[in-house]
């Protein structure tokens, strides 16, 4: 079973402040994405990661995939309150499934 | 452009009663899933189909029956609820893209409480 362990699990942090939330595995993934869920809705992609080493930036957001394509990260530059959410990682494996993280939980207050 | 549709969006049962969640989309995608969402747990996929006539099991099938009679439509069964099975259920679709599942797009979800 692939497996793929978020940390933090809760983050609190103040505008403006820096964060990095972490996505590990002890499994490869073909790629990784990541997605952003606010309360009552389903999660929307942020982006798609496929080579290992990949860093993409999507504005004030850092994606970064392990060079072993096991792990990857997500940094966010002075947060807003607008980038509160659940943020969930998910890897493609050794099938054509998806395998979310166990997410976490971002609050960013003014 | 409706999406994804999940119908209901609440529903309360008891345990032993059965009932079945509908999802909808109208993007003409070829995968459909269905996923739990557990208190940090993040996603868990139960069912998934990668089209029409066909179903497959997830990481937690245990319980569930679904069906995917019409491309678009994929439905989730419980046939003799738990307390364990109370949940928020996700329905998502994709268009496979570069030898996976593509971007995935998920309903609004659907609260279910079994007493």
């Amino acid at each position: 079973t692939q497996l793929l362990e978020q940390s933090p699990q809760f983050l609190s942090i103040q505008e403006g402040e820096n964060l990095t939330v972490y996505c590990n595995s002890s499994s490869v993934f073909s790629s990784l994405q990541w997605y952003r869920q606010e309360p009552g809705e389903g999660p929307v992609l942020l982006v798609t990661v496929v080579t290992g080493g990949e860093v993409k930036k999507l504005k004030r957001l850092t994606f970064q995939f392990g060079d072993a394509r096991k792990d990857s990260s997500l940094h966010i530059t002075a947060a807003q309150t607008g980038d509160t959410g659940l943020y969930l990682c998910a890897g493609v494996g050794n099938t054509d499934k998806l395998i979310f993280g166990t997410g976490t939980r971002l609050q960013v207050f003014p | 452009n409706a999406g994804v549709t999940q119908t209901p969006k609440f529903r309360v049962l008891k345990t032993g009663q059965s009932m079945t969640l509908l999802c909808a989309q109208d993007m003409n995608h070829e995968y459909m899933y269905w996923y739990r969402q557990d208190p940090g747990m993040g996603l868990r996929l139960i069912h998934y189909s990668v089209g029409e006539g066909t179903t497959a099991k997830g990481e937690v099938p245990d319980g569930y029956n679904v069906s995917r009679l019409k491309k678009q439509n994929f439905l989730l069964g419980l046939e003799s609820a738990a307390p364990s099975q109370t949940s928020v259920y996700f329905c998502a679709s994709s268009y496979p893209r570069g030898g996976g599942p593509g971007e995935l797009f998920f309903g609004e979800g659907s609260r279910l409480t079994v007493l």
